[in-house]
């Protein structure tokens, strides 16, 4: 268990449709990332928060957006949902460690699958 | 363009085999994760390493960081079916904490 939180774990959806997946970062850490992996593909890094701020961005569609809250949780907001959005989504958080700098744990996933 | 490149892309072999997979970048890194995934599941993290020449070993993984800091490897000795998933590796620049991962290598080792 890496301790992070993803809900919910499956999801079947309509196209056209909006989605929000939800993470819960290790305890403590501030950062908070989200990726998508589709089938044949690896993980394609999304956006990144710290500590409420959005801290970086990667290949996000601009249909979809992210927030964290004061709380620390992040939510993934994918809207007018096509096909092709059809992956597994991850959320992680990074913790850092003295001896070995920053290190990511990754949450189980939420599986989207778009009909 | 992509920072951290592995090779193989696909791998595999037969259980008892041995085999090596790297991690290449020209980017210097602070640190360096390896992660192994199961189909449906998250990464998880197998290992850190830190220091330029670093070796780690776990029970028949050892896992090596570039005396530059630009390139690892993850050798399995006598690989079991157990080692079957999609390894990817993950390098933390030197400032900011952003992560970028390899493009990964799916293992099958075949019983």
């Amino acid at each position: 268990d890496s301790g992070v939180t993803q809900t919910p774990k499956h999801l079947i959806t309509a196209t056209g449709q909006r989605v929000t997946l939800r993470c819960s970062p290790r305890s403590g850490d501030l950062s908070v990332y989200w990726y998508q992996q589709s089938l044949d593909q690896g993980l394609q890094f999304l956006i990144q928060y710290y500590n409420g701020e959005e801290r970086a961005k990667g290949n996000i569609l601009e249909r979809f957006s992210a927030q964290q809250f004061p709380d620390l949780h992040s939510e993934l907001n994918l809207s007018s949902l096509e096909l092709g959005d059809s992956a597994l989504y991850f959320c992680a958080s990074s913790t850092y460690h003295s001896q070995v700098g920053n290190t990511i744990y990754f949450g189980e996933g939420s599986w989207l699958t778009v009909v | 363009t992509q920072l951290l490149e592995q090779s193989p892309q696909f791998l595999s072999i037969q259980e008892g085999e041995n085999l090596t997979v790297y991690c290449n970048s020209s980017s210097v890194f602070s640190s360096l994760q390896w992660y192994r995934q199961e189909p449906g599941e998250g990464p998880v993290l197998l290992v850190t390493v830190v220091t330029g020449g670093e070796v780690k070993k776990l029970k028949r993984l050892t896992f090596q960081f570039g005396d530059a800091r630009k390139d690892s490897s993850l050798h399995i000795t006598a690989a079991q079916p157990g080692d079957t998933g999609l390894y990817l590796c993950a390098g933390a620049p030197r400032t900011g904490n952003q992560f970028y991962f390899g493009t990964g290598t799916s293992l099958t080792v075949i019983p």
